[in-house]
């Protein structure tokens, strides 16, 4: 079975400080990794993906994501935190074996951003 | 391209009864998943569609039912309404096949059972 870890259910930065947000799965074969944002009251919106072309992905409003596979780790940063920034984001895996689109997500972490 | 709809947004109910929530696909997706959002719990998978069929179902009671039309729209319901109920109900649409194909969220149906 598939799963995803996001250590930090809560996180702040200073604004201008660096963003880290960690992601580790479980997956017995190389996954497809997926980092989302949510805003209040709103969906989720895609904010990169890791589909095995780059191990560093780079995804919109400056955030990027280094897949590890000797850690089974998608660690989301971005160099300077914006308070714009300040939402819930949701790692999640889907392995390409699995039948359907079947995506497993981790709890989340929700970012507040200092001022 | 028009994004996932989901309507209605907010909907208040009682204990006891039935709930429909009804989700479009962005146009050309076929594939549609719905998930249960609260606070607790995060994101819970319920159910994936696949061309009228349902492809994957997560693990909740038979309560909570979904069909999808041929035009790939999707509804799902919630029968005999409980107070854990109550969440943020989002779906999400993709384009079939590939794994590295993201899935797309609606902004989500919030469902309050009182």
């Amino acid at each position: 079975a598939q799963s995803v870890t996001q250590l930090g259910s809560h996180v702040s930065v200073s604004e201008g400080a660096l963003v880290l947000l960690r992601c580790n799965y479980s997956s017995s074969v190389p996954p497809y990794l997926f980092w989302y944002v949510q805003y209040p009251n709103q969906g989720l919106q895609l904010l990169l993906k890791y589909t095995s072309a780059a191990t560093l992905v780079k995804g919109i409003n400056g955030f990027e994501a280094e897949f590890k596979k000797s850690e089974t780790s998608f660690h989301l940063t971005k160099p300077s935190a914006h308070m714009s920034d300040a939402a819930e984001y949701f790692c999640a895996v889907r392995t390409p074996l699995a039948t359907g689109n079947q995506f497993y997500f981790g709890t989340g972490t929700s970012l507040t951003v200092i001022p | 391209k028009a994004g996932v709809t989901q309507t209605p947004r907010y909907l208040i109910k009682t204990r006891g009864q039935q709930v429909t929530l009804s989700c479009s696909p962005i146009s050309g997706h076929r594939s549609v998943s719905w998930y249960q959002q609260t606070p607790g719990q995060g994101l819970q998978f319920l159910f994936e569609y696949f061309s009228e069929t349902q492809r994957n179902k997560g693990n909740f009671p038979g309560r909570f039912s979904g069909r999808q039309f041929s035009n790939s729209r999707s509804e799902m319901n919630v029968s005999t309404l409980e107070l854990g109920d109550s969440a943020l109900y989002l779906c999400a649409s993709s384009l079939a096949g590939e794994g590295y194909n993201e899935q797309f969220f609606g902004p989500g149906t919030r469902l309050t059972v009182l």
